[in-house]
């Protein structure tokens, strides 16, 4: 059974960087020849496709957060992360790690970031 | 801003037959086809439908997917009160190199 969990702060203050990590079990994401990403919902609206790292440890980002989003995958340990630079209220939502792709039929909880001071 | 279209709101009665659809493009769904998720409040979306109509394991096959140009569309048979959530359909632009997705579709069964 594979199960994605999401972890890092809640809060992240306005021009800050918004950490988070993905860890899978159940799948490897350096095997499985799919994407592992991030999407995210700000409360009460519609998803939107953050970026995304290929098994291979190629990245892939949405042009619109391109210039300030950072995936990386750490293979080792299972994980993949998320940085988004620079924050603002804007940023605020549940952010999620899945599988992303054609196929996203793996998703984590999801976790409430809200940027605030 | 969505990428794709969607109708922000379906009301159909129990046991009756909503089909949601999902406008796009000649860069997404009508090339790339479309992807189906059910998000119920407070929970992740989960995966209906993929490349217009495979359904992983699990799903019922009330749920169906079909595509016609630029839009899919997703229904539903046999409404259950289980039904009641928003529903996304997204799909990969070629155009844009980004992953698209519909505003939603919140689906009422009255």
């Amino acid at each position: 059974q594979v199960q994605l969990h999401e972890s890092g702060p809640g809060l992240v203050k306005p021009s800050e960087t918004l950490s988070l990590t993905c860890t899978v079990s159940g799948a490897s994401i350096s095997r499985s020849s799919s994407y592992w990403g991030w999407i995210r919902q700000p409360p009460g609206k519609g998803l939107e496709w953050i970026g995304s790292v290929y098994s291979s440890g190629d990245t892939y980002y949405s042009p619109s957060l391109k210039s300030r989003v950072t995936v990386s995958a750490d293979m080792s340990k299972n994980q993949f992360s998320l940085e988004v630079h620079s924050v603002t209220a804007a940023d605020t939502a549940v952010y999620y790690c899945a599988k992303t792709g054609v196929e996203m039929d793996y998703w984590g909880q999801g976790t409430l970031v809200t940027v605030s001071s | 801003q969505a990428g794709l279209t969607q109708p922000p709101s379906v009301s159909k009665g129990l046991r009756e037959t909503a089909t949601l659809t999902c406008t796009g493009n000649s860069y997404n769904v009508a090339s790339q086809g479309a992807t189906w998720l059910q998000q119920h409040q407070g929970h992740p979306p989960k995966l209906l439908s993929y490349r217009n109509n495979n359904r992983p394991s699990g799903i019922s096959e009330r749920f169906s997917a079909s595509r016609s140009g630029n839009t899919a569309s997703l229904t539903i048979t046999g409404l259950q009160p289980e039904d009641e959530a928003d529903y996304f359909c997204s799909a990969w632009d070629t155009s844009l190199s980004d992953q698209v997705f519909g505003g939603g579709t919140k689906l009422t069964v009255l």
